[in-house]
């Protein structure tokens, strides 16, 4: 089993559904963080959680909502999405947040496409 | 804000041959990674560099850290076809702030 796992792998909605994306860790690590890949530009920070506790929004659109209801799970709640919007969304966790020199764990990823 | 930058951003080279990617960034920092994607998958980290004239190796691949010249590179050697992939250089500010990413470099190595 891959130490971090996101769900679902692809996802469709339309502006006005609302869905939610997740991601699991099985590393035992403390931090864990949101980011949006979009073609031709770098990873987009978009939270991060250190022991539950959201350290991080990089002002990020309210429509993007996290939950973090224990340090081995991560979601994003999605609510009137814009189609500029769709890209690839990528969980990570590391054992703590910044300043201890430790590589970030990262998802496959889920893909989503705004109609 | 720090900037961070990549070159080339795409290369196609030949089996055999050596190549060398440049990994450019704005602000003090001496916590640099490097990671590679292949596509529709996660991220996999290669290099954590910690220090200035850190040097790592694994296999065909080296990456060092300059942090006086703010550069990193990841240098390719007698390139195979399974090192095709997108690798990123990401920055840690020295204050220990974000991970700040690379656009990525797209590699092609070709028989």
């Amino acid at each position: 089993e891959t130490g971090v796992t996101q769900t679902p792998r692809h996802l469709v909605m339309g502006m006005t559904n609302k869905k939610s994306l997740k991601c699991e860790q099985h590393l035992g690590h403390n931090a864990m963080y949101w980011y949006k890949q979009s073609a031709k530009k770098p990873l987009e920070l978009m939270f991060v959680y250190n022991f539950k506790e959201q350290t991080e929004n990089n002002s990020v659109p309210s429509r993007f909502s996290p939950e973090c209801p224990n340090s081995s799970h991560l979601f994003l709640h999605l609510h009137t999405l814009q189609p500029e919007d769709s890209a690839l969304y990528l969980c990570a966790s590391s054992q703590e947040s910044w300043g201890f020199g430790q590589p970030q764990h990262f998802g496959d990823g889920t893909r989503l496409s705004i109609l | 804000e720090l900037k961070v930058e990549q070159n080339p951003l795409f290369l196609s080279m030949q089996e055999g041959k050596n190549y060398t990617i440049y990994c450019n960034y704005s602000t003090t920092s001496d916590r640099l990674y490097w990671y590679r994607q292949d596509p529709g998958k996660s991220l996999e980290s290669l290099f954590v560099l910690l220090s200035n004239g850190a040097v790592k190796q694994e296999g065909r691949l080296m990456a060092s850290l300059d942090t006086k010249a703010r550069l990193s590179t990841l240098h390719i050697t007698a390139a195979v076809h399974d090192l095709s992939a997108t690798y990123f250089c990401a920055v840690e500010e020295t204050s220990g702030s974000r991970l700040t990413f690379g656009e990525g470099t797209q590699l092609t190595v070709n028989p």
